[in-house]
C-alpha cells in the first residue's frame, strides 16, 4: 500500500533546541495531519492542515502544508522533556472515506 | 470525559482461537476505524465505518471482520487468528463528513500476541 516517507527516523536532542521533521509522498494529498504518540498510548492529533501552503501553529508546534501538496513539515521550538514520543505525519486524499496514510514515525528523545 | 476505549488492552492467544476486541466511543461520532501498528510501517487501516451498518475495507482487511450495529461500538473480530496478526491495534473515531472525518481520536491500543 501507499506510504509516506517520514524523516528523520529518530532524533536525540538537548532540551531547548528546535526540532524539524518532514514527510514526503509521491502522491498529492488534500489533507495533512500530525499526531504524537506517547509510550503505551494512542496517537493524539496535534495539527491538521487543509490548504496547500497553509502554515498552522499550536503552541510551540508549527506545521506547514507543502505548496506541491506532496509534503509537510513539523517544527517544535524550544523542546522540553515532555516532547518525547513518536511523531507521525498522515495524509488523506479527497475521497472522504476517512482513510489516513501514515508515515513511519519520528522518535524524539530530549535530554534535560 | 470524551474518549475511545478498547478492551482488552493486552491479549495473548493461540492460533485459530476466535477473539473479539471491543471499541467504544462516547462522543457520538459517526466515523470509526481500526488500525494496526507494526514497527517500521506506521499505522495501517484495517476497516472503517462511516455510520451505523456501513462498513468498508481499509488497506489490510484480510483475516478481520467488523460490525457496526450501534453508533458507539465498533468491535474487531479475528475469526481464526494467525501469528502474522500479532500487532498493536488502535480504534479511532471522528465526527464524520460533517465535522472533520480526518481529525480522528484514537483509543489507547490493544497489544495482541498470537502464538
Amino acid at each position: 500500500g501507499q506510504q509516506l516517507n517520514q524523516s528523520p527516523q529518530s532524533m536525540f536532542i538537548q532540551e531547548g533546541e528546535d526540532v524539524s521533521m518532514n514527510c514526503t509522498s509521491s502522491s498529492i494529498f488534500n489533507t495533512w495531519l500530525w499526531y504524537k504518540q506517547d509510550p503505551g498510548e494512542g496517537p493524539v492529533l496535534l495539527i491538521a492542515l487543509y490548504k496547500a501552503g497553509e502554515l498552522t501553529s499550536n503552541g510551540r508546534l508549527t506545521a506547514q502544508f507543502g505548496i506541491t501538496r506532496k509534503d509537510s513539515f513539523l517544527n517544535i521550538s524550544a523542546s522540553i522533556p515532555s516532547d518525547v514520543g513518536i511523531y507521525f505525519c498522515a495524509g488523506a486524499f479527497l475521497s472522504n472515506t476517512g482513510k489516513l496514510i501514515f508515515g513511519q514515525g519520528t522518535t524524539l528523545q530530549v535530554k534535560p | 470525559e470524551a474518549q475511545v476505549t478498547q478492551n482488552p488492552r493486552y491479549l495473548i492467544t493461540v492460533t485459530g482461537k476466535k477473539l473479539t476486541v471491543t471499541c467504544s466511543q462516547n462522543m457520538n461520532h459517526e466515523y470509526m476505524s481500526w488500525y494496526r501498528q507494526d514497527p517500521g510501517l506506521g499505522l495501517r487501516q484495517i476497516y472503517y465505518s462511516m455510520n451505523v451498518e456501513v462498513t468498508d475495507k481499509g488497506d489490510v482487511p484480510e483475516g478481520y471482520k467488523v460490525s457496526r450495529k450501534e453508533k458507539r461500538n465498533f468491535p474487531l473480530i479475528l475469526e481464526s487468528p494467525s501469528p502474522n496478526q500479532t500487532s498493536l491495534y488502535f480504534c479511532a473515531s471522528s465526527a464524520g463528513l460533517a465535522g472533520g472525518v480526518y481529525e480522528q481520536f484514537f483509543g489507547p491500543g490493544t497489544r495482541l500476541t498470537v502464538l
